[in-house]
């Protein structure tokens, strides 16, 4: 079964610790996606990488940054976490071209104190 | 800039009834359309995927429609079960998959037993 695997379900951290937050997908997709999800804001997106040391800002960067060393692992990094990054982070992998649609993992839950 | 709207926010129906919810977009130069289940906490489960060329897709009970010309997606649900609770998501993906999905902010379904 194809999937994409988030490596916490849910995370505490104090303002102002460094976050890591890693995604592994196993079906060779070349395109990989952070976004976080708040109640009456819906999903947003935050960054996406369409392939190895390649990045690209999506529509709420600021705050974060990513790091994509293999196809497969996409990180999200939070240089200085604070608590208004509490929130779901949801990470999502695509072929070249979307065909297939998007394949989302189970989420994090990362509350900030 | 691409904008998903879904109608209604919430809806509560008794089981066994068919229902629809409804899904429209501004721009309809769309490469597809995915609709997505979410369960409370939990991350997005992949419904129904429509390309940009197809006007419909099934799975079991699920019938999903598109008109792109139009701007609107349907995603009809037939015989509803209590299972069926869950916050349902569209999604269009207007780059070819490499640039992320905009999501409509979700129809909250609750099925009475």
């Amino acid at each position: 079964d194809v999937k994409v695997t988030q490596s916490s379900r849910y995370l505490v951290k104090r303002t102002g610790e460094k976050v890591f937050l890693e995604c592994v997908q196993d079906m060779d997709h070349e395109n990989m996606f952070w976004y976080r999800q708040d109640p009456g804001l819906g999903l947003r997106l935050i960054y996406f990488s369409y392939d190895v040391k390649m990045k690209e800002k999506g529509d709420i960067p600021e705050g974060y940054s990513v790091s994509r060393e293999k196809k497969e692992r996409f990180s999200l990094i939070l240089e200085s976490a604070s608590t208004n990054q509490t929130s779901m982070y949801l990470c999502a992998s695509s072929t070249t071209g979307g065909l297939n649609g998007y394949t989302f993992g189970s989420g994090t839950r990362l509350t900030v104190v | 800039k691409q904008e998903v709207t879904q109608i209604p926010a919430a809806l509560s129906v008794p089981e066994g009834e068919n229902l629809v919810l409804n899904c429209s977009f501004t721009d309809s130069a769309i490469y597809n359309l995915q609709w997505f289940r979410q369960d409370p906490g939990k991350g997005l489960t992949s419904l129904l995927l429509i390309q940009s060329s197809q006007r419909e897709q099934t799975s079991g009970r699920l019938n999903a429609s598109l008109d792109k010309s139009s701007g609107r997606s349907t995603l009809y649900i037939a015989a509803s079960q209590p299972g069926d609770s869950a916050t349902y998501l569209c999604a269009v993906s207007s780059g070819g998959g490499a640039d992320g999905l905009t999501f409509g902010k979700g129809t909250h379904l609750i099925i009475q037993p």
